[in-house]
């Protein structure tokens, strides 16, 4: 059974510093890994996703995904108190149609103006 | 887009008694999830419908849980004999077919006393 691990559990930042957060899977036949982000009392809600190795960036946000390691990460740049909030790690093991998706146990993170 | 609405936002029941949580999936998306939040246990999958029918609950609890999809508007989850291990946010989530992100509910918040 697929085990999905975030570290840290928390982390504070100031505003502007560079915050990376790490996700750890189990079954190297996982094909999609995503990240989403709630707001206290929010729904989770999408960030960005990879499916092979390698680094997307959109924005301020950039995820890098290395399966022989059975690692991915989310890094944010110039973080805002806004991007306060517990970050979700996901991976699904869909192949033709991504499915249900497993979830770490998230990272909350703070960030101090 | 009003986005994927779950009713009712809230909701107490006595332990034992029978809880009916609703979805309405985004118009047009053709997947609906549902899962389970914990602070113990984080973001748990449940069950999943693709064009109605049901593809995967292997999350369900067997015995009280049922998941059904009459039709492509709404889904529902019903929970009987509740029991207060059953206290949770369920959130559901609903997806295109061809896509891969999953947009998620605002939740149910279910109290068992």
């Amino acid at each position: 059974q697929q085990k999905v691990q975030q570290s840290p559990e928390s982390l504070i930042v100031p505003e502007g510093a560079m915050t990376s957060l790490n996700c750890t899977f189990s079954d190297s036949a996982s094909q999609y890994f995503a990240w989403y982000r709630q707001h206290s009392g929010k729904a989770p809600k999408a960030l960005m996703s990879i499916f092979s190795n390698g680094e997307k960036e959109e924005g301020r946000f950039t995820i890098h995904l290395n399966k022989a390691s059975l690692h991915f990460s989310l890094h944010i740049r110039d973080s805002q108190p806004s991007d306060s909030a517990l970050y979700l790690c996901a991976v699904s093991m869909g192949t033709q149609v991504v499915g249900q998706l497993t979830f770490g146990r998230g990272t909350r993170l703070q960030v101090y103006a | 887009n009003a986005g994927v609405i779950q009713t009712p936002r809230h909701k107490v029941t006595g332990k034992g008694q029978e809880a009916t949580l609703w979805c309405e999936p985004i118009s047009g998306h053709s997947a609906v999830f549902w899962y389970r939040q914990t602070i113990v246990q984080g973001l748990e999958f449940l069950t999943y419908f693709r064009n109605q029918a049901p593809i995967d609950d292997s999350g369900m609890p067997k015995e009280r849980f049922s998941a059904q999809m009459p039709n492509q508007s709404h889904s529902t989850l019903k929970i009987q004999s509740t029991q207060p291990q059953d206290s949770a946010v369920y959130l559901c989530a609903s997806k295109l077919g061809y896509q891969d992100t999953q947009y998620f509910g605002p939740g149910t918040r279910l109290l068992v006393l």
